[in-house]
């Protein structure tokens, strides 16, 4: 594809919930990053894949909290029992090299968590 | 908590006017700095980068300036247009590729 893509682009879930979250990444790209924004904040790191290994999970708040790339393309954030305080928008982004690429973002997804 | 300050926080200016945002950070060790625009609702757009030894760097009405020593940078925006509101991120970059953002500023340009 042209870009980033993300799906869904606005989630709605009941406190408790299970909500994943999925981004497909531009073609080639080997790093991928997972943000969490707040509003009127500036992206929060969350986690990091180099290919399908997840090499940084720093930034993630809690164990409710699990990213996976299995086949070193597409990712999906998950977020179990989610609470009040997810919501958020969160960002995927996606490089050639961690250290050198520009980043490329994704629309991202507005969670709301009722 | 932040290593990544901004200022203004938000900024109003009427179209045509020229505008200077403002970034101060604290992460090291400093590898590149990115100004990044963000419209509502979208990802943030990559406008220019900067590495330890740059001053400056322009991207059409986009100027962006580094002092490394005093730890600052500055993006300038001439002769504005409505398109330019948005939320103006600044980015701070270590050597192992760990990713700093400031909370951004928000530009509005009204006619």
């Amino acid at each position: 594809g042209a870009g980033v893509s993300q799906s869904p682009r606005y989630k709605v879930a009941k406190r408790g919930q299970d909500v994943a979250l999925r981004c497909d990444p531009i073609s080639g790209h080997v790093s991928l990053f997972w943000y969490q924004q707040a509003l009127g904040q500036g992206p929060e790191f969350l986690t990091y894949f180099q290919n399908e290994a997840q090499l940084d999970k720093s930034g993630l708040p809690s164990d409710r909290f699990f990213a996976e790339r299995p086949e070193g393309s597409v990712s999906t954030l998950k977020i179990q029992r989610t609470q009040q305080e997810d919501s958020a928008v969160y960002l995927c982004a996606s490089s050639l090299a961690r250290t050198s690429g520009d980043q490329f973002f994704g629309p991202g997804t507005r969670l709301t968590v009722l | 908590k932040n290593q990544v300050e901004q200022s203004p926080q938000s900024l109003i200016i009427l179209e045509g006017k020229n505008c200077t945002l403002q970034c101060n950070y604290t992460v090291s060790p400093f590898s590149n700095l990115r100004w990044y625009k963000q419209d509502t609702g979208r990802g943030p757009v990559s406008l220019t980068i900067m590495t330890f030894s740059e001053n400056t760097k322009s991207n059409g009405r986009y100027t962006a300036t580094l002092d490394a020593d005093t730890k600052q940078s500055s993006l300038h925006i001439t002769a504005s247009q409505l398109s330019d509101s948005a939320s103006y991120i600044c980015v701070v970059n270590t050597n192992a590729g760990k990713s700093t953002f400031g909370d951004g500023t928000t530009l509005t340009v009204k006619p």
